[in-house]
């Protein structure tokens, strides 16, 4: 069973559009993330939510809006798609405690390209 | 300066040598440290945690040295399938508020 899923894989898509990525996972986690990784492999955190509450929010245009209907589910929404929105978008999980660090579990990556 | 740096390689190594990675910080108040790996077109995965004693695991040992900032990771005998990228990662938060920063990678390759 897949821990972390992503949909959709590969997005393709014009200049302008809106357009959604849903991730969720089956792991019982209560923290998820998104990440960015750009065309030189550098990946950076987006968002983070903790039991539906945003935890983390980096510098990101407001294109850029998260949502968070259960703790098992984190969807990112982006409006009027640019060309330097192409990258890959990895989600991840994790279960938090206040003092101890755990493994964060990424999932597949969703390929997105504006054209 | 970047928050993590490391050497992008790629580090082209015959099967069954040693290689070593380094990595170095910048933010003094980074509280975990981890070594993950990617394949090409993967997701990363947790390869190990890197803690100031040292820590070993199987072929694979990871140093840190808080007082340089500096995180190294040792493989021996490597094999081919320890063809991948390796990330540098520093946890600048704790517990909720984990905020993973990652380094650039170092890719490796080991060849016949």
């Amino acid at each position: 069973d897949t821990a972390v899923s992503q949909t959709p894989k590969y997005l393709v898509t014009q200049m302008g559009n809106d357009k959604s990525i849903k991730c969720e996972q089956n792991l019982g986690h209560d923290t998820m993330y998104w990440y960015k990784q750009d065309s030189k492999k550098f990946l950076k955190i987006m968002f983070s939510y903790n039991n539906k509450e945003l935890i983390i929010n980096e510098t990101v245009p407001n294109r850029f809006s998260p949502k968070s209907p259960d703790k098992a589910h984190l969807n990112l929404h982006i409006n009027s798609l640019e060309l330097g929105d192409s990258a890959v978008y990895f989600c991840a999980s994790s279960q938090e405690t206040a003092s101890t660090y755990n493994e964060q579990f990424f999932g597949p990556g969703t390929r997105l390209t504006v054209l | 300066r970047k928050e993590v740096e490391q050497d992008p390689g790629p580090f082209n190594v015959p099967e069954g040598a040693t290689v070593a990675f380094n990595c170095t910080y910048s933010n003094s108040a980074s509280q975990s440290f981890f070594w993950y790996r990617q394949d090409c077109r993967k997701e990363p995965k947790l390869l190990m945690s890197v803690y100031s004693s040292g820590n070993e695991d199987g072929r694979f040992t990871a140093q840190l040295n808080r007082a340089s900032q500096y995180i190294s990771l040792l493989i021996r005998d490597s094999k081919l399938s320890d063809s991948a990228t390796y990330l540098c990662v520093v946890n600048i938060g704790a517990g909720t508020a984990s905020k993973l920063t990652f380094g650039t990678g170092t890719r490796l390759q080991v060849t016949l």
